[in-house]
């Protein structure tokens, strides 16, 4: 059974700067998505990575993936407050191409 | 506007009963997707569909049932057997070989427990 943990699953940050969070899974996939939810919202897709060292970047936000190591990243660059949400990563695995998500990472910027 | 419309944003549910969560896009999507969110957790796949009056179960399926009579709805019903429906129901779309790299979500619906 894949199993994805996402870490921390809570961080909480300061205005202005760097943070790094992570992404892992327990089994060979290459195609592996992040999201993001605002509370009681729906979910938004930020990054779609498809090979081993994709590389994603929107806005302070750069996803990496590393399939070698079952990993991936997901940097911010000199937070704000509006990057404040819970972020998923979803790996796809399986004969039916499933997702499975991880159980999030709630961000909170203080400034 | 294209999109997928989830009815109603709160629903109520009494003890023994059924209720049907509503589904409806209008992207022309063949695959249809019902996940299911609970605090602090991710999404859990319930049902999904990859063409119409076809579906496959997902991961949680016990005491939900689905159909899927016309490509732009695919409705969910929490049956009584389901004993813990409290939660964040999801609906998605996705285009013919598109799968996950375009996977829209609607809005979602709460649905709690009387």
């Amino acid at each position: 059974e894949l199993k994805v943990e996402q870490n921390p699953l809570f961080l909480s940050m300061q205005e202005g700067k760097n943070y790094t969070i992570y992404c892992n899974y327990s089994t060979t996939s290459d195609r592996l998505y992040w999201y993001r939810q605002d509370p009681g919202k729906s979910l938004e897709s930020l990054f779609v990575l498809l090979s081993n060292g994709a590389v994603k970047q929107e806005g302070r936000l750069m996803a990496s993936l590393d399939t070698k190591a079952r990993l991936s990243t997901l940097h911010i660059t000199a937070a704000v407050h509006d990057l404040s949400a819970t972020y998923f990563c979803a790996v796809e695995a399986g004969a039916n191409s499933k997702l499975t998500f991880g159980k999030g990472i709630t961000l909170s910027v203080r400034p | 506007d294209g999109g997928i419309t989830q009815s109603p944003k709160y629903l109520f549910r009494k003890e023994g009963q059924n209720v049907t969560l509503s589904c409806e896009q209008n992207l022309n999507h063949d695959a249809m997707y019902w996940y299911r969110q609970d605090p602090g957790q991710g999404l859990r796949l319930i049902y999904y569909s990859q063409i119409v009056n076809d579906f496959q179960k997902g991961d949680i399926a016990e005491g939900y049932s689905v159909s899927r009579e016309k490509k732009e709805s695919f409705p969910l019903t929490v049956t009584s057997a389901q004993k813990n429906p409290t939660a964040f129901y999801l609906c998605a779309s996705s285009a013919p070989g598109q799968g996950n790299e375009k996977l829209f979500f609607g809005s979602g619906t709460q649905l709690s427990v009387l």
